[in-house]
């Protein structure tokens, strides 16, 4: 599995947008890079994942370089509530599916 | 909610004991997978079942064990209990052809 390195930790106001990097410059073709956050001691929580084109939902967007080495999370309007950990990770979906391999993550706080 | 329901939730035993936590995954699902996460530690990998079988093992202990049912939901049983094994584990479940998986509360082991 290709590795991932992001910031340890990040501010963000409250109402702003906000942009968690994320670099995988080992990635393979077939991996997705994949978005989960964990707000303190709950289960992680899937956020969006991606291959190669930008995916938006409701929760946040996924923008992926065009040589998909890096990406970015952006949550475009932060609230208190979105004060977690987000871990960023690339992995090959199949049908048995593959475990989630976590790294150390970002740790968002978001203030008013 | 996630849909994955771990029981107990809390669980409190001595050092040298043997505890077994519960996990039932969302309906439909065939993968089950465990992590651990220490008090300050990131989420550390450790087993995956996948229908029944043994899918992917990670840093998993040989005092540590599992297996998944028939009706797919799945034990992890805890042996010889050490003060370095207090916890929270979590399980998680993905269904077939699935990219995401989806995550329990946790149950939070205190050895004393």
């Amino acid at each position: 599995d290709a590795k991932t390195t992001q910031p340890p930790s990040m501010d963000c106001a409250e109402g702003r947008a906000a942009n968690l990097p994320c670099n995988h410059s080992t990635i393979s073709g077939n991996e997705y890079v994949y978005w989960y956050r964990q707000i303190h001691s709950q289960g992680p929580q899937y956020i969006i994942h991606g291959l190669k084109n930008n995916e938006t939902n409701e929760m946040a967007s996924l923008i992926i370089t065009e040589d998909r080495k890096s990406s970015t999370l952006i949550l475009p309007h932060a609230t208190l509530r979105d004060t977690a950990v987000y871990y960023c990770f690339v992995r090959v979906p199949n049908q048995a599916g593959t475990a989630l391999i976590f790294g150390k993550g970002t740790t968002l706080s978001v203030s008013s | 909610d996630s849909g994955v329901t771990q029981t107990p939730k809390h669980l409190i035993t001595a050092t040298g004991q043997r505890v077994t936590l519960r996990c039932s995954p969302r309906s439909g699902d065939l993968s089950v997978y465990w992590y651990q996460q220490s008090l300050d530690q990131g989420l550390q990998f450790l087993i995956q079942y996948y229908n029944g079988e043994e899918r992917a093992k990670g840093n998993i202990l040989e005092r540590f064990s599992a297996q998944q049912f028939p009706d797919l939901h799945s034990e992890l049983n805890l042996s010889s209990l050490e003060l370095g094994d207090s916890a929270l584990y979590f399980c998680a479940s993905s269904y077939v052809g699935g990219t995401e998986a989806f995550f329990g509360q946790g149950t939070r082991l205190t050895v004393v």
